[in-house]
């Protein structure tokens, strides 16, 4: 009953560095994302990839790169922190929408908070 | 692409009140609506969904939501609150077919806060 694992749960980086947020589902999703979430802002993609082998960028993808590693992972890596990037991510998975069957429903994770100072 | 408008950030009520949370969307096409709900320290979880039928849809916990199409709302109800209901309620819409098909565009949240 894991659903959607993200680590770290916390980190906090200087300006500069770098480092990869890794997210796991066992859901035998198509789909996963990566949102970040600021204050009064809700909730922006960052990256998506729609099915195993593919990625897209979101509404803010600047600053970042993504990996789905295999079906099962999507990890998210900030090359070179900057304190913009202080926020709260959630990794999210989903089955590919399908306009007849139903629509896409997310599932998040517990997320990952980030300070870069 | 999509537009979500919360128009309330903040909702502060008293416990057994009732509550209206307002949404309201931008969109062309036809979509499917959602509103979710993250407690604090927590990811978001599906609070209820509407894709066809009937336009109100009730979660299992009280909340309702009434799908208004000429008016391109979305608006989530509880006609008594509890404490618990506590969170930031943020509501949501996908498109049904198109490039952007199945991604999810989000409002910016409302703070659901219950007093005793």
């Amino acid at each position: 009953n894991a659903g959607v694992t993200q680590t770290p749960k916390f980190q906090v980086l200087k300006t500069g560095q770098s480092m990869t947020l890794q997210c796991a589902q066992d859901m035998n999703h198509n789909s996963m994302y990566w949102y970040r979430q600021d204050p009064g802002m809700g909730l922006r993609l960052i990256y998506y990839s729609a099915s195993e082998g593919t990625t897209d960028k979101g509404e803010v993808p600047n600053g970042y790169n993504v990996s789905r590693l295999n079906k099962r992972e999507f990890s998210l890596r900030l090359e070179s922190a900057a304190p913009s990037q202080t926020s709260v991510y959630f990794c999210a998975s989903s089955h590919k929408a399908d306009p007849v069957v139903g629509a896409n429903v997310l599932t998040f994770g517990a997320g990952s908070r980030l300070t870069v100072l | 692409a999509q537009s979500v408008t919360q128009l309330d950030s903040q909702v502060p009520v008293f416990e057994e009140a009732p509550v209206e949370l307002r949404c309201n969307y931008s969109s062309s096409v036809s979509v499917y609506l959602f509103w979710y709900v993250q407690y604090p320290n927590q990811g978001l979880q599906l609070l209820l969904k509407y894709l066809s039928g009937s336009t109100l849809v009730e979660s299992i916990n009280g909340f309702e939501a009434e799908f208004n199409k000429s008016q391109t709302s979305f608006h989530l109800r509880k006609p008594s609150v509890h404490i618990s209901d506590t969170a930031e309620y943020f509501c949501a819409v996908s498109d049904r077919g198109g490039s952007t098909l199945g991604r999810l565009y989000f409002g910016r949240g409302t703070q659901l806060t219950v007093w005793p």
